[in-house]
């Protein structure tokens, strides 16, 4: 079966610093793998995914993440926090088995410090 | 550009009273899902749909029940609300390119 874990409910992270969301994933199969972003009151978003090919993955507004089979983690960055980037992040993890089936983590809430 | 569009937004009902929420996309998506949102627990999906006329049980069915008449328009049911499925709900759909695309969310309070 297939899980995702969000290492930190919470993370304060002061302007112009750099942002670190953990997610480890595991999967019986080569996983897709998504990072959304949700600001208050909003759906869910995409920033970025990872089905096949190049391992860094660029997203918007700056953001990257770097598969890892090895380590079976999807780590999210951003180089330097913007007090706009408040908000929830969310990794979900799928197959490509035509059903796309997500499973979400528990998600981040990310604090930006000015 | 319309996407996911849920109503109602915003709904209060007693225990045992019945409400159906409506989510309508004009993307000519083939999926569609309804999920709901608790905090601390992430997304949970609910039911998801891979066509027009068929449903498929997600991870926590019970208490609801889906439709898809029409390819663009996915319904779910609540036959007799119970104070455990106050929640935000939120639906989504997908095309073959795995992106997930979201409706605001539909908060329903069960008193």
């Amino acid at each position: 079966a297939q899980s995702v874990t969000q290492l930190g409910s919470h993370v304060s992270v002061s302007e112009g610093a750099l942002v670190l969301l953990r997610c480890n994933y595991s999967s019986s199969v080569p996983p897709y793998l998504f990072w959304y972003v949700q600001y208050p009151n909003q759906g869910l978003q995409l920033l970025l995914k990872y089905t096949t090919g190049a391992t860094l993955v660029k997203g918007i507004n700056g953001f990257e993440a770097e598969f890892k089979k090895s380590e079976t983690s999807f780590h999210l960055t951003k180089p330097s926090a913007h007090m706009s980037d408040a908000a929830e992040y969310f990794c979900a993890v799928s197959e490509a088995s035509g059903t796309y089936k997500y499973i979400f983590g528990t998600g981040t809430r990310l604090k930006v410090l000015a | 550009n319309a996407g996911v569009t849920q109503t109602p937004k915003f709904r209060v009902l007693k225990t045992g009273q019945s409400m159906t929420l409506l989510c309508a996309q004009d993307m000519n998506h083939e999926y569609m899902y309804w999920y709901r949102q608790d905090p601390g627990m992430g997304l949970r999906l609910i039911h998801y749909s891979v066509g027009e006329g068929t449903t498929a049980k997600g991870e926590v069915p019970d208490g609801y029940n889906v439709s898809r008449l029409k390819k663009q328009n996915f319904l779910l049911g609540l036959e007799s609300a119970a104070p455990s499925q106050t929640s935000v709900y939120f639906c989504a759909s997908s095309k073959n390119t795995g992106e997930l695309f979201f409706g605001e969310g539909s908060r329903l309070t069960v008193l």
